[in-house]
């Protein structure tokens, strides 16, 4: 059954830590997206990347976040510095080549204190 | 600016009875629309996607409309269950259908169904 690998599935740091979010997309999407979830905000765009390459990551804080693909395998999401405001669950997404719909992980919950 | 409201936060309705859940959008021209499912402490899940010429769409229980001049979907879940309790999410092309498609979700809308 494929489906979108998160980890960790949560996570709890001290502010001014680096957090780093890993995801392993479904074999075969060229397409991964970070998601954040608040309850404030809902789910909002953090970055995607298709083949690997960045094409959008006007969502993201660039001062802090930061977001790569070494390869199709994995996408990371690095937070550094943290601040107790990232506290959020955050979602790694994928979709297929000239499909529409995307496949979401279980999230990785962040809690910074 | 770009808006996807989903017309309230919670939903309670009986068994049995018909769900409505609505999706406004502004300030977007979506070649599709989708909508999702998410269950406490899960990833959202898809269920249906209908298109800007697509006036209606059905699965099983499940109905989604689309209207591009109201700016409007509706969801509708007939012959609801309690196991159909979950936050029901739509979600938005912000490249109108073009090979970079980019979702955006609207807030939710929290179904819950009574025994």
């Amino acid at each position: 059954d494929a489906r979108v690998t998160q980890t960790p599935r949560h996570k709890v740091t001290e502010m001014g830590q680096e957090v780093t979010m890993r995801c392993q997309p479904i074999l075969g999407h060229n397409t991964v997206f970070w998601y954040r979830q608040t309850m404030m905000q809902g789910l909002e765009l953090l970055a995607y990347f298709r083949n690997r390459a960045p094409l959008d990551d006007s969502g993201m804080p660039k001062d802090r976040f930061s977001a790569e693909m070494p390869d199709a395998t994995l996408a990371t999401l690095k937070i550094q510095p943290s601040e107790p405001r990232d506290s959020a669950v955050y979602f790694c997404a994928s979709g297929g080549q000239g499909r529409n719909t995307i496949y979401f992980g279980e999230g990785s919950w962040l809690t910074v204190v | 600016s770009q808006k996807i409201e989903q017309n309230s936060e919670a939903l309670n309705i009986q068994e049995g009875k018909t769900a409505t859940l609505t999706c406004n959008y502004t300030n977007y021209s979506p070649a599709y629309l989708q909508w999702y499912r998410q269950d406490p402490g899960r990833g959202p899940v898809f269920l249906l996607l209908i298109r800007e010429n697509e006036k209606e769409k059905r699965k099983e229980r499940l109905k989604v409309t689309f209207d591009t001049t109201l700016k409007q979907s509706l969801f509708h879940i007939t012959a609801s269950q309690p196991a159909d309790s979950a936050t029901y999410l739509c979600a938005l092309d912000q490249n109108s259908g073009g090979s970079n498609y980019k979702l955006t979700f609207g807030k939710g809308t929290l179904l819950t169904v009574n025994p």
